[in-house]
């Protein structure tokens, strides 16, 4: 089975902190993916990685970076948290076999609360 | 740009009963789509993945539909069990992109 694994379950940072999130997947999967998860609003693309080094943006980049120095592994970087970045953060990664012909899987997620 | 509807946004049914949950599209050039299930405060759970080749996939008591010229899906639950409630999401790529857009979910609650 597919195992994508987030460093935190729950996580609580101040304003202005930098703040690391980082996830790990076991199947030498190519693609990895940040999201967050907010009441209302429901799942959000922030980047998104297709190799070792490459990224993309997603739909809302900003405030955000990431890091993808070694393939299995896939951090987001908040440079400076502010309290609208409290959130449900969801990783995924998913095989590259053409187009959507895998699933994408996901890990458990970070609750992040910033005061 | 791909936008993802699902409806309705809960549903509460007894157990037993096999159910319907909706889903639809408005970009029908999609190649697949996936149905994934989310447990309270948990992560998301691939269930089904559809190819744009194929009209149906089945899991167990689960059976995902996919009419990309209606740009409808349908996720089909037989004999829902208590253990079968969660919120079910439906996700359709972006045009030519591994990006995938999410509908909002359907809230399912089994009542024993």
């Amino acid at each position: 089975d597919v195992k994508v694994t987030q460093s935190s379950r729950y996580l609580v940072k101040r304003t202005g902190e930098k703040v690391f999130l980082e996830c790990v997947q076991d199947m030498d999967h190519e693609n990895m993916f940040w999201y967050r998860q907010d009441p209302g609003l429901g799942l959000r693309l922030i980047y998104f990685s297709y190799d070792v080094k490459m990224k993309e943006k997603g739909d809302i980049p900003e405030g955000y970076s990431v890091s993808r120095e070694k393939k299995e592994r896939f951090s987001l970087i908040l440079e400076s948290a502010s309290t609208n970045q409290t959130s449900m953060y969801l990783c995924a990664s998913s095989l590259e076999q053409g187009l959507g012909n895998q699933p994408q899987h996901f890990g458990d997620g970070t609750r992040l609360s910033i005061l | 740009k791909q936008e993802v509807t699902q409806i309705p946004a809960a549903l509460s049914v007894p157990e037993g009963e096999n159910l319907v949950l909706n889903c639809s599209f408005t970009d029908s050039a999609i190649y697949n789509l996936q149905w994934f299930r989310q447990d309270p405060g948990k992560g998301l759970t691939s269930l089904l993945l559809i190819q744009s080749s194929q009209r149906e996939q089945t899991s167990g008591r689960l059976n995902a539909s996919l009419d990309k010229s209606s740009g409808r899906s349908t996720l089909y639950i037989a004999a829902s069990q208590p253990g079968d409630s969660a919120t079910y999401l439906c996700a359709a790529p972006q045009a030519g992109s591994e990006k995938l857009v999410f509908g909002k979910g359907t809230k399912l609650t089994v009542n024993p």
